[in-house]
């Protein structure tokens, strides 16, 4: 098993570009979730989903999308980006009653 | 509000030197409280979880405590490879969507 897989490990966007942060999970879990990790603070929710075309806001959604149209995939989509969402974006899964599953992060600079 | 404290942000060990790092929360309706190890370019690796005040659980060098305020993790005769992040998290009633997550402690063990 690969558990929970992020891709890329590193991206520098230009303010007002697009992107796609990968995730994907090989454990059959139903629950998937984005957070983000800036210095000094604890993880912060972006969006979770239940389950294959289910999804939900977390505390910080403004400024990402979010779909999940297969239970492995879970991509996070930033359209257009800002140095405020500068920050380490982790990804991670669960099945009921188990804990969390994170990704090794992907580490995104908005300059 | 619901929050969790970590504390102390960073510590420095000898190794062998037994010291304990302190997670503080207010919550109402605590589901659990997880502790998490956090290695520098990786994510969160799940340790434990602790459901109800009194409760107890132990891992190598690694032993969580909880009361109804707090949580403990003591680390007993460190060694340099518990030199680590970790994090503690707090679920608030329903899902992990309900995660708070505190800012971490970075322990650092020298030989």
């Amino acid at each position: 098993n690969a558990g929970v897989t992020q891709t890329p490990k590193f991206r520098i966007l230009k303010i007002g570009q697009s992107m796609t942060l990968q995730c994907t999970q090989d454990m059959n879990h139903n629950y998937m979730y984005w957070y983000r990790q800036d210095p000094g603070m604890g993880l912060k929710l972006i969006y979770y989903s239940v389950g294959a075309g289910i999804t939900d806001k977390g505390e910080v959604p403004n400024g990402y999308n979010v779909s999940r149209s297969t239970t492995e995939d879970f991509p996070l989509r930033l359209e257009l980006a800002a140095p405020s969402q500068t920050s380490v974006y982790f990804c991670a899964s669960t099945s009921r009653d188990s804990p969390l599953h994170f990704g090794n992060g992907t580490r995104l600079t908005v300059t | 509000e619901d929050q969790v404290t970590q504390s102390p942000e960073a510590l420095r060990l000898q190794e062998g030197e037994s010291s304990s790092l302190n997670c503080s929360y207010t919550v109402s309706g605590l589901r659990g409280l997880f502790w998490y190890r956090q290695d520098p370019g990786k994510g969160p690796e799940f340790l434990f979880t602790l459901y109800s005040a009194g409760e107890e659980k132990e891992k190598e060098r690694l032993k969580a405590t909880l009361t109804k305020k707090e949580s403990f993790l003591h680390i007993t005769a460190p060694k340099p490879e518990d030199s680590a992040t970790y994090l503690c998290a707090v679920q608030a009633g329903g899902g992990y969507n309900k995660l708070i997550f505190g800012a971490g402690t970075r322990l650092a063990v020298h030989p």
